[in-house]
């Protein structure tokens, strides 16, 4: 069983760039949740895709979209990058049958430094 | 809107001591879910313990247990026989069985061993 993978690892861009960043769920995990992990604090949920659909956002502005794919994988897009975009990026994959409480698996992370 | 409170920037243990990590949350629902995430410096989140709001019996997962109390909206982890391997930050997390795409994260705690 594969687990949750994320690209690239890490990434340098300027402000006003876009950027895109990559994850691929847990096998047979069709939902993944979005988190922005600012340096010293806890993750921030950003949205959710389940079945290619968005199925809810936190308090993030219209600039952070996202995509799910039909194999589940899903990318987050940030626009007009600025410095407070410097963060981890994490995603994580769950399944409605992954229990009650729908544990949530989590990747590696994104570095992302704006500059 | 649900808040998670970590109020313990660092903590530190000797090995094989315990150690007990507070968290302590806000919310107006019934029905929820409570976990403990570690988080060692590989970054990749790593779920320890979870409870769930309905039972009242406190969650066990080897050494690591928790303290649930529901009316005082508190929830501690205890790390019994403290090893190396258990350094890491150390994250209360929240999320709603009404809504479950928004898991609310505390500040984290850093164990030190």
């Amino acid at each position: 069983e594969t687990g949750v993978t994320q690209s690239p690892t890490h990434l340098i861009k300027t402000r006003g760039q876009q950027v895109t960043l990559r994850c691929s769920s847990q096998s047979g995990h069709n939902t993944v949740s979005w988190y922005q992990q600012a340096l010293g604090q806890g993750p921030q949920f950003i949205f959710q895709y389940y079945r290619e659909e968005e199925n809810g956002r936190g308090n993030f502005p219209p600039r952070f979209s996202g995509l799910q794919f039909p194999n589940y994988s899903s990318e987050l897009n940030v626009n007009a990058l600025e410095l407070d975009d410097s963060a981890l990026y994490l995603c994580a994959s769950s399944s409605p049958t992954s229990g009650r409480g729908n544990e949530q698996f989590f990747g590696p992370g994104t570095r992302l430094t704006v500059l | 809107a649900q808040t998670v409170t970590q109020s313990q920037p660092e903590m530190s243990v000797q090995e094989a001591e315990t150690v007990t990590l507070s968290c302590t949350y806000d919310t107006s629902e019934s029905d929820y879910y409570l976990f403990w995430y570690k988080q060692p410096p590989s970054r990749q989140m790593i779920l320890v313990i979870r409870q769930e709001a309905y039972k009242q019996q406190n969650a066990t997962e080897n050494r690591f247990s928790v303290n649930f109390q529901k009316a005082a909206k508190s929830f501690s982890l205890k790390i019994s026989d403290s090893q190396l391997g258990d350094a890491a930050m150390y994250f209360c997390a929240y999320r709603s069985a009404y809504n479950n795409n928004d898991m609310r994260f505390g500040a984290g705690t850093r164990l030190t061993v």
